[in-house]
């Protein structure tokens, strides 16, 4: 079945250490994007690509970074300048035109102490 | 620049009774307009979608939303609410002048009560 993956589920992290979310996707969507949800805020945009070895920044970049170098791949590391990172994090992708929706993996949950 | 408002974080109905969860965009162009699921520690899922065609639009799971310019209005509506319907549901705008962004409301959690 096509799908997005992302794992781990859980990931628990020490505060000021850099940790790296994956997600795979094997639906051959050019563009792909991480969300980032807390209670009550609805999604948020952090970064999206909408072809390899290219991206651009979201909402709430800041503390985020990610890379594109294949089609299936965008991983999301959140580093130690990340003031709030414990969240629930998504990944997405979609075909590429406006009207097209988006898929979504089953998120990672990240707690930072 | 766009934006989609849904009013109340929280619903409760009774089972079998209409469920009513209420979206508004702010756009100068009227974009496409999505409705989505997500049940607790999941992604979310696609509900429905308006692109300009018909205004009612039927989703999956008995779900329909009707688009009216006039209002800027894209409200979600099931005539009887069933136990599984409990979840938040999210609505979203993509610009139909191009562009990749999605932008969502904040949500609105519905309780279904026996």
């Amino acid at each position: 079945d096509g799908g997005i993956t992302q794992s781990p589920k859980y990931l628990f992290r020490k505060e000021g250490q850099n940790v790296t979310l994956s997600c795979e996707q094997n639906l051959n969507h050019d563009a792909m994007y991480w969300y980032r949800q807390d209670p009550g805020q609805g999604l948020r945009l952090i970064y999206y690509s909408q072809i390899v070895n290219d991206f651009q920044k979201g909402d709430i970049a800041e503390g985020y970074s990610v890379s594109r170098e294949k089609k299936e791949s965008f991983p999301l590391t959140v580093t130690s300048a990340q003031k709030n990172p414990t969240a629930f994090y998504l990944c997405a992708s979609k075909q590429g035109a406006s009207n097209s929706p988006l898929h979504f993996g089953n998120g990672t949950r990240l707690t930072v102490t | 620049a766009q934006s989609v408002t849904q009013l109340g974080s929280h619903v409760s109905v009774s089972e079998g009774a209409l469920v009513l969860l209420r979206c508004n965009y702010s756009s100068s162009v009227p974009p496409y307009l999505f409705w989505y699921v997500q049940y607790p520690n999941q992604g979310l899922q696609l509900l429905l979608k308006y692109t300009s065609a018909a205004t009612l639009v039927k989703g999956i799971n008995g779900f329909e939303a009707e688009f009216k310019k006039s209002e800027t209005s894209f409200h979600l509506t099931k005539p009887s609410a069933h136990m599984s319907d409990a979840a938040e549901y999210f609505c979203a705008v993509s610009p139909n002048t191009g562009g990749f962004k999605t932008i969502f409301g904040a949500g609105t959690r519905l309780f279904v009560k026996a």
